[in-house]
């Protein structure tokens, strides 16, 4: 089984300040994708990115984006000029090539102030 | 904009009751999904509709019973619930196929008494 951790349970950052959110999962699967959503207060839980294992290229979506470390099994997400809007609780999940079950870390809740 | 609604937001039921939680969804998606999830916890999932067929069960108590009577429209039929089934109740759909991205909805809080 599939296991997604998340090790910082709370982070902070202060607006326009860059923070790395950690996550680390354990597979003997060669193939998978790895997600990042983000559930705000408000409580819709919302895709901020999506990597696919046999692609090397990290991905990037405006200002969010991974360092993906397959070796590692590292899937960490980086998050550039926070904005107050970005408060939220963050998943890491991990979903096997052809499946539609994510696996999800317990979030790691991020406070971005003034 | 919510892609996914759900209704109720809020539903507060006795433990004899009957009710359903809607789900909707107008994206064309074929694959759509129950989630439960207690506070401060991830989503745990419960049931996996592709193509209007049951496709997951995680092993779900028989008092929770899903239905998908379109693609468009999941329900999920409440019965006999207990107080550890109080909970936020997160519906999502995708693409079917696998892998893809899931769409959730605002879900519905749910409270036993």
């Amino acid at each position: 089984a599939q296991t997604v951790t998340q090790s910082q349970p709370e982070m902070s950052v202060q607006e326009a300040e860059t923070v790395t959110l950690s996550c680390t999962y354990d597979t003997s699967e060669n193939n998978y994708y790895l997600f990042w959503y983000k559930q705000p207060p408000s409580r819709q839980m919302i895709l901020v990115i999506r990597q696919e294992a046999y692609k090397q290229q990290n991905a990037t979506e405006n200002r969010f984006s991974v360092n993906f470390q397959k070796a590692a099994k590292s899937f960490s997400l980086k998050i550039s000029d926070s904005q107050l809007g970005d408060t939220a609780m963050y998943f890491c999940a991990f979903e096997n090539s052809g499946y539609s079950t994510l696996t999800f870390g317990k979030g790691t809740m991020l406070l971005v102030s003034p | 904009d919510t892609e996914v609604t759900q209704t109720p937001k809020h539903l507060v039921m006795g433990m004899t009751n009957k009710k359903s939680l809607k789900c909707e969804q107008h994206m064309g998606h074929r694959a759509m999904y129950w989630y439960k999830q207690k506070a401060k916890k991830p989503p745990e999932l419960m049931f996996v509709y592709s193509y209007e067929k049951l496709s997951i069960n995680e092993s779900v108590p028989s008092r929770f019973s899903p239905e998908c009577p379109n693609s468009s429209l999941l329900n999920l039929h409440l019965h006999a619930l207990q107080p550890e089934d109080s909970a936020l109740y997160l519906c999502a759909s995708s693409r079917a196929g696998g892998n893809q991205p899931q769409h959730f909805g605002d879900g519905t809080r749910l409270s036993i008494l």
